[in-house]
């Protein structure tokens, strides 16, 4: 069973902080890697899907980078804003298998 | 542009009754899925389908049908709904390239089974 980690669990930062997230995922068969943004009560939202080793996305304060042969993705964000808080999931799609997603970083800024 | 619809949005079933989720998308999307939120686990996917007519299980499939009979509409059935299938459920679609593209998901089906 293919599975995909991401760390923190949850993090609370101070408004203005930049602040980053791992997610971890098997490095064989790779063919894509999403992330998305989760607001309580509404549903997920992509934010980026990368599929090239050394990938860099880049919308607003938020990017990411993926290195697909050691296994990992990280999201960054820059000079987080209370409207960040959100929970951030990314999930992995090796071919042939489904899309694997990662249990989510809950994020919370305070002003 | 509605995008991804589902209904109902909130529903209570009794151990072993039947019924019914919709999903609707209006992008023209081929690939469509669907998938269950616990509380603790990631999205996990039930059931995919990658144009009408065609259909196949993910990972929790087991308690779930599905059918495709048209690009719009993708339905789950539960055909004797268990504790066990209380869950948030979202529909989700894609534009060719299935789960390698960016997936747009409608605003869930909170479901409880009592």
């Amino acid at each position: 069973i293919l599975n995909v980690e991401q760390s923190p669990q949850s993090l609370h930062v101070q408004e203005g902080d930049s602040t980053n997230f791992t997610c971890s995922f098997p490095s064989s068969n790779f063919y894509a890697l999403h992330w998305y943004r989760w607001e309580t009560a509404k549903s997920p939202e992509a934010l980026f899907v990368m599929t090239l080793n050394g990938d860099e996305k880049k919308k607003g304060r938020i990017s990411a980078t993926l290195n697909t042969k050691e296994g990992y993705s990280y999201l960054y964000i820059k000079g987080s804003q209370p409207e960040d808080s959100a929970t951030y999931l990314c999930a992995f799609y090796q071919a042939g298998t489904a899309l694997i997603f990662g249990k989510g970083t809950t994020l919370s800024v305070s002003s | 542009n509605a995008g991804v619809t589902q209904t109902p949005k909130f529903q209570v079933l009794k151990t072993g009754q039947s019924m019914t989720l919709q999903c609707a998308q209006d992008m023209n999307h081929e690939y469509m899925s669907w998938y269950r939120q616990d509380p603790g686990m990631g999205l996990r996917l039930i059931h995919y389908s990658v144009g009408a007519g065609i259909t196949d299980q993910g990972e929790v499939p087991n308690g779930y049908n599905v059918s495709r009979s048209t690009t719009e509409d993708f339905p789950l059935r539960l055909l004797s709904a268990a504790p066990s299938q209380t869950s948030v459920y979202f529909c989700a679609s894609s534009s060719p390239g299935g789960q390698g593209r960016e997936q747009y998901f409608g605003p869930g089906t909170r479901l409880t089974v009592t």
